[in-house]
Protein backbone atom coordinates (compact mmCIF):
# COMPACT_ATOMS: atom_id res chain seq x y z
CA UNK A 1 0.00 0.00 0.00
CA UNK A 2 1.30 3.21 -1.05
CA UNK A 3 -0.98 5.76 0.58
CA UNK A 4 -0.59 8.38 3.67
CA UNK A 5 -0.26 5.93 6.94
CA UNK A 6 -0.44 7.37 10.40
CA UNK A 7 0.52 6.23 13.96
CA UNK A 8 -0.91 4.65 16.02
CA UNK A 9 -4.73 5.11 14.85
CA UNK A 10 -5.76 5.58 18.28
CA UNK A 11 -4.62 7.15 21.50
CA UNK A 12 -6.17 7.00 24.99
CA UNK A 13 -4.13 9.58 27.29
CA UNK A 14 -4.81 11.18 30.59
CA UNK A 15 -5.06 14.92 30.98
CA UNK A 16 -1.21 16.32 30.72
CA UNK A 17 0.88 13.58 29.02
CA UNK A 18 2.48 14.39 26.07
CA UNK A 19 1.33 12.61 23.10
CA UNK A 20 2.95 12.24 19.81
CA UNK A 21 1.71 10.82 16.65
CA UNK A 22 3.56 9.97 13.36
CA UNK A 23 2.59 10.68 9.62
CA UNK A 24 4.37 8.81 6.39
CA UNK A 25 3.28 10.45 3.42
CA UNK A 26 3.24 9.42 -0.17
CA UNK A 27 6.60 8.64 -1.40
CA UNK A 28 7.19 11.06 -3.59
CA UNK A 29 5.25 13.84 -2.21
CA UNK A 30 6.77 17.16 -0.79
CA UNK A 31 3.95 18.63 0.46
CA UNK A 32 2.61 17.47 4.33
CA UNK A 33 -0.44 18.91 5.94
CA UNK A 34 -1.92 18.67 9.23
CA UNK A 35 -5.52 18.63 10.47
CA UNK A 36 -7.95 17.91 13.07
CA UNK A 37 -11.78 16.99 13.27
CA UNK A 38 -13.74 16.96 15.78
CA UNK A 39 -17.35 15.16 15.29
CA UNK A 40 -19.71 16.71 13.28
CA UNK A 41 -16.97 19.03 11.67
CA UNK A 42 -14.77 19.59 8.54
CA UNK A 43 -11.06 19.22 9.04
CA UNK A 44 -9.61 22.16 10.73
CA UNK A 45 -6.27 23.14 8.93
CA UNK A 46 -2.89 22.59 11.64
CA UNK A 47 -0.01 22.98 9.80
CA UNK A 48 1.66 22.61 6.48
CA UNK A 49 4.84 21.81 5.33
CA UNK A 50 6.80 21.79 2.12
CA UNK A 51 9.55 19.56 2.16
CA UNK A 52 11.25 20.09 5.71
CA UNK A 53 10.46 23.62 6.30
CA UNK A 54 6.80 24.32 7.90
CA UNK A 55 5.83 27.03 5.69
CA UNK A 56 2.30 27.90 7.50
CA UNK A 57 0.98 27.39 10.71
CA UNK A 58 -2.68 28.31 11.98
CA UNK A 59 -3.29 30.55 14.61
CA UNK A 60 -5.69 28.78 16.62
CA UNK A 61 -2.25 26.19 17.03
CA UNK A 62 -1.62 26.55 20.98
CA UNK A 63 1.94 26.78 21.77
CA UNK A 64 1.47 22.98 23.19
CA UNK A 65 0.99 21.84 19.73
CA UNK A 66 4.69 21.35 17.61
CA UNK A 67 4.92 19.70 14.47
CA UNK A 68 8.50 18.37 12.32
CA UNK A 69 9.69 17.25 9.09
CA UNK A 70 12.92 16.74 9.53
CA UNK A 71 13.94 15.00 6.61
CA UNK A 72 11.23 15.99 4.28
CA UNK A 73 9.69 12.57 4.36
CA UNK A 74 7.61 11.27 7.96
CA UNK A 75 6.21 13.88 10.43
CA UNK A 76 5.34 14.19 13.82
CA UNK A 77 2.54 16.30 15.63
CA UNK A 78 3.42 16.48 19.38
CA UNK A 79 0.85 17.81 22.17
CA UNK A 80 2.39 18.91 25.48
CA UNK A 81 -0.03 18.88 28.44
CA UNK A 82 -2.78 17.21 27.05
CA UNK A 83 -6.38 18.64 27.59
CA UNK A 84 -10.03 16.86 27.13
CA UNK A 85 -10.65 19.52 24.20
CA UNK A 86 -8.03 17.99 22.37
CA UNK A 87 -9.87 14.95 22.00
CA UNK A 88 -9.98 14.75 17.94
CA UNK A 89 -9.46 12.88 15.41
CA UNK A 90 -5.92 14.25 13.60
CA UNK A 91 -5.73 13.70 9.67
CA UNK A 92 -2.77 13.61 7.90
CA UNK A 93 -2.23 14.47 3.99
CA UNK A 94 0.20 14.87 1.44
CA UNK A 95 0.53 16.11 -2.33
CA UNK A 96 2.43 17.07 -5.42
CA UNK A 97 2.47 20.80 -6.48
CA UNK A 98 -0.79 19.70 -7.98
CA UNK A 99 -2.88 20.09 -5.22
CA UNK A 100 -4.52 17.03 -4.99
CA UNK A 101 -4.32 16.07 -1.31
CA UNK A 102 -4.57 12.52 -0.18
CA UNK A 103 -5.48 11.82 3.08
CA UNK A 104 -4.30 9.60 5.71
CA UNK A 105 -6.72 7.11 7.77
CA UNK A 106 -6.11 9.79 10.91
CA UNK A 107 -5.15 9.31 14.81
CA UNK A 108 -8.40 9.28 17.12
CA UNK A 109 -7.43 10.65 20.46
CA UNK A 110 -9.07 10.79 23.55
CA UNK A 111 -7.67 12.36 26.69
CA UNK A 112 -9.21 11.51 29.73
CA UNK B 1 -11.14 35.61 5.24
CA UNK B 2 -11.75 31.92 3.52
CA UNK B 3 -14.20 30.51 4.46
CA UNK B 4 -16.45 27.50 2.98
CA UNK B 5 -20.48 27.45 3.44
CA UNK B 6 -22.72 23.49 2.85
CA UNK B 7 -25.66 25.40 3.67
CA UNK B 8 -27.62 21.52 3.86
CA UNK B 9 -26.67 19.30 6.92
CA UNK B 10 -28.33 15.80 4.83
CA UNK B 11 -29.43 15.27 1.60
CA UNK B 12 -31.87 12.63 1.20
CA UNK B 13 -32.42 11.28 -2.86
CA UNK B 14 -34.00 8.10 -4.01
CA UNK B 15 -31.60 5.94 -5.90
CA UNK B 16 -31.61 6.45 -9.54
CA UNK B 17 -32.10 10.26 -8.90
CA UNK B 18 -30.07 13.02 -9.54
CA UNK B 19 -28.19 14.07 -6.78
CA UNK B 20 -26.87 17.86 -5.51
CA UNK B 21 -24.70 18.53 -2.94
CA UNK B 22 -24.32 22.68 -2.54
CA UNK B 23 -21.09 24.41 -1.56
CA UNK B 24 -20.56 28.31 -1.81
CA UNK B 25 -17.43 29.78 -1.06
CA UNK B 26 -15.80 33.20 0.04
CA UNK B 27 -12.16 33.97 -0.61
CA UNK B 28 -9.76 36.17 -1.79
CA UNK B 29 -8.60 35.96 -5.39
CA UNK B 30 -9.26 33.10 -7.24
CA UNK B 31 -10.32 30.33 -5.47
CA UNK B 32 -8.99 26.04 -5.77
CA UNK B 33 -11.73 24.14 -5.11
CA UNK B 34 -12.07 20.72 -4.04
CA UNK B 35 -14.73 17.73 -3.10
CA UNK B 36 -13.93 14.95 -0.65
CA UNK B 37 -15.91 11.77 0.46
CA UNK B 38 -15.96 10.04 3.85
CA UNK B 39 -17.23 7.05 4.37
CA UNK B 40 -17.48 5.72 7.91
CA UNK B 41 -14.38 4.70 9.06
CA UNK B 42 -12.57 5.39 6.34
CA UNK B 43 -10.20 8.47 5.49
CA UNK B 44 -11.23 11.02 3.13
CA UNK B 45 -11.13 10.71 -0.77
CA UNK B 46 -10.68 13.09 -3.11
CA UNK B 47 -13.53 13.21 -5.64
CA UNK B 48 -12.80 15.84 -7.73
CA UNK B 49 -11.28 19.53 -8.23
CA UNK B 50 -11.19 22.52 -10.24
CA UNK B 51 -8.02 24.85 -10.27
CA UNK B 52 -8.32 26.36 -13.86
CA UNK B 53 -9.69 25.99 -17.39
CA UNK B 54 -13.31 24.35 -17.80
CA UNK B 55 -15.69 24.94 -15.08
CA UNK B 56 -17.74 21.59 -15.16
CA UNK B 57 -15.21 19.41 -13.74
CA UNK B 58 -15.68 15.75 -13.65
CA UNK B 59 -14.34 13.51 -10.97
CA UNK B 60 -14.76 10.01 -10.04
CA UNK B 61 -17.64 7.62 -9.63
CA UNK B 62 -19.58 9.57 -11.93
CA UNK B 63 -19.56 12.66 -10.06
CA UNK B 64 -19.34 15.91 -11.37
CA UNK B 65 -19.20 19.70 -10.10
CA UNK B 66 -19.74 23.19 -11.83
CA UNK B 67 -17.23 26.41 -10.87
CA UNK B 68 -19.53 29.23 -10.83
CA UNK B 69 -17.44 32.53 -9.87
CA UNK B 70 -20.54 35.03 -10.15
CA UNK B 71 -22.44 32.98 -7.38
CA UNK B 72 -19.10 31.65 -5.92
CA UNK B 73 -20.41 28.71 -5.94
CA UNK B 74 -19.18 24.87 -6.62
CA UNK B 75 -22.18 22.39 -6.46
CA UNK B 76 -21.47 18.57 -6.49
CA UNK B 77 -24.01 17.07 -9.12
CA UNK B 78 -24.40 13.34 -9.93
CA UNK B 79 -27.10 12.46 -12.41
CA UNK B 80 -27.97 9.20 -11.19
CA UNK B 81 -27.20 8.03 -7.39
CA UNK B 82 -26.77 4.87 -5.78
CA UNK B 83 -27.14 3.49 -2.59
CA UNK B 84 -23.64 3.17 -1.88
CA UNK B 85 -22.62 6.84 -2.81
CA UNK B 86 -24.68 7.21 0.82
CA UNK B 87 -21.50 9.09 3.01
CA UNK B 88 -20.32 12.33 4.04
CA UNK B 89 -19.11 15.17 1.91
CA UNK B 90 -16.82 17.69 2.15
CA UNK B 91 -16.33 20.84 0.35
CA UNK B 92 -13.07 23.04 0.34
CA UNK B 93 -10.92 25.63 -1.29
CA UNK B 94 -7.71 26.96 -0.73
CA UNK B 95 -6.21 30.99 -2.08
CA UNK B 96 -4.30 30.47 -5.14
CA UNK B 97 -2.42 33.63 -5.08
CA UNK B 98 -2.29 34.56 -1.71
CA UNK B 99 0.98 32.83 -1.01
CA UNK B 100 -0.80 30.56 1.99
CA UNK B 101 -1.66 26.99 1.67
CA UNK B 102 -4.50 27.08 4.58
CA UNK B 103 -7.31 24.44 2.48
CA UNK B 104 -11.13 25.48 4.53
CA UNK B 105 -13.25 22.59 4.39
CA UNK B 106 -16.72 23.18 4.99
CA UNK B 107 -18.97 21.50 7.60
CA UNK B 108 -20.30 18.53 5.40
CA UNK B 109 -23.16 17.21 4.32
CA UNK B 110 -24.95 13.68 4.83
CA UNK B 111 -26.13 12.05 1.28
CA UNK B 112 -28.27 9.67 2.52
CA UNK B 113 -29.62 7.67 -1.00
CA UNK B 114 -32.71 5.32 -0.42
CA UNK B 115 -32.84 2.20 -2.47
Amino acid sequence: DTGVSQNPRHKITKRGQNVTFRCDPISEHNRLYWYRQTLGQGPEFLTYFQNEAQLEKSRLLSDRFSAERPKGSFSTLEIQRTEQGDSAMYLCASSTLEETQYFGPGTRLLVL
Amino acid sequence: AQSVAQPEDQVNVAEGNPLTVKCTYSVSGNPYLFWYVQYPNRGLQFLLKYITGDNLVKGSYGFEAEFNKSQTSFHLKKPSALVSDSALYFCAVRASNTGGFKTIFGAGTRLFVKA
